[in-house]
């Protein structure tokens, strides 16, 4: 599985867009681009996942670079509860497992 | 909510002792996966169980072992236990393979002491 290099910590004031960048220069064509969160010791949440195209769901939207070598994770209007560590994974298209990095952790303030 | 339930919730034995985490995953969801959370390692992947079957293994030592029964809930024990073994074990489950999304339960916190 492709490494992921992402920002060990990252503020965002309530309300407004919070923007969380992960590098993955190393991800082949078969490896999807996934995004988990997990809030305070809680399980890990499953978030969003992406192949090439940008993709968009309840939670989040996901932005890819056209070379693959990047992408964006944006939550539009981050709440309090928005606050937790944010994970950027990348993991092949035949198989399951998860591998976590440190990933990023999300400070939402009034 | 996830749907995935774990018992107990914490424990807490010494060293030496084994102990059995138990799993439930959702209603319907056939895999079955543990990963373990230390602060020192993060968050890891153990190992997978689909359908009764071992699927995939990743970093569980030997002194573990896991298996999923015919109703599909899962236990994973751990024996021999050591101060390091100190964690939340976390299950997970999902539906199909490939698994686009894993459910987690709450964990279980283990204290060794």
């Amino acid at each position: 599985d492709a490494k992921t290099t992402q920002p060990p910590s990252m503020d965002c004031a309530e309300g407004r867009a919070a923007n969380l960048p992960c590098n993955h220069s190393t991800i082949s064509g078969n490896e999807y681009v996934y995004w988990y969160r997990q809030i305070h010791s809680q399980g890990p949440q499953y978030i969003i996942h992406g192949l090439k195209n940008n993709e968009t769901n309840e939670m989040a939207s996901l932005i890819i670079t056209e070379d693959r070598k990047s992408s964006t994770l944006i939550l539009p209007h981050a709440t309090l509860r928005d606050t937790a560590v944010y994970y950027c994974i990348v993991r092949a298209r035949n198989t399951d497992k998860l591998i976590f990095g440190t990933g990023t952790r999300l400070q939402v303030f009034p | 909510d996830s749907g995935v339930t774990q018992t107990p919730k914490h424990l807490i034995t010494a060293t030496g002792q084994r102990v059995t985490l138990r799993c439930s995953p959702r209603s319907g969801d056939l895999s079955v996966y543990w990963y373990q959370q230390s602060l020192d390692q993060g968050l890891q992947f153990l190992i997978q169980y689909y359908n009764g079957e071992e699927r995939a293994k990743g970093n569980i030592l030997e002194r573990f072992s896991a298996q999923q029964f015919p109703d599909l809930h899962s236990e994973l024990n751990l024996s021999s236990l050591e101060l390091g073994d100190s964690a939340l074990y976390f299950c997970a489950s999902s539906a199909d393979l490939p698994a686009y999304e894993q459910y987690f339960g709450p964990g279980t916190r283990l204290t060794v002491t």
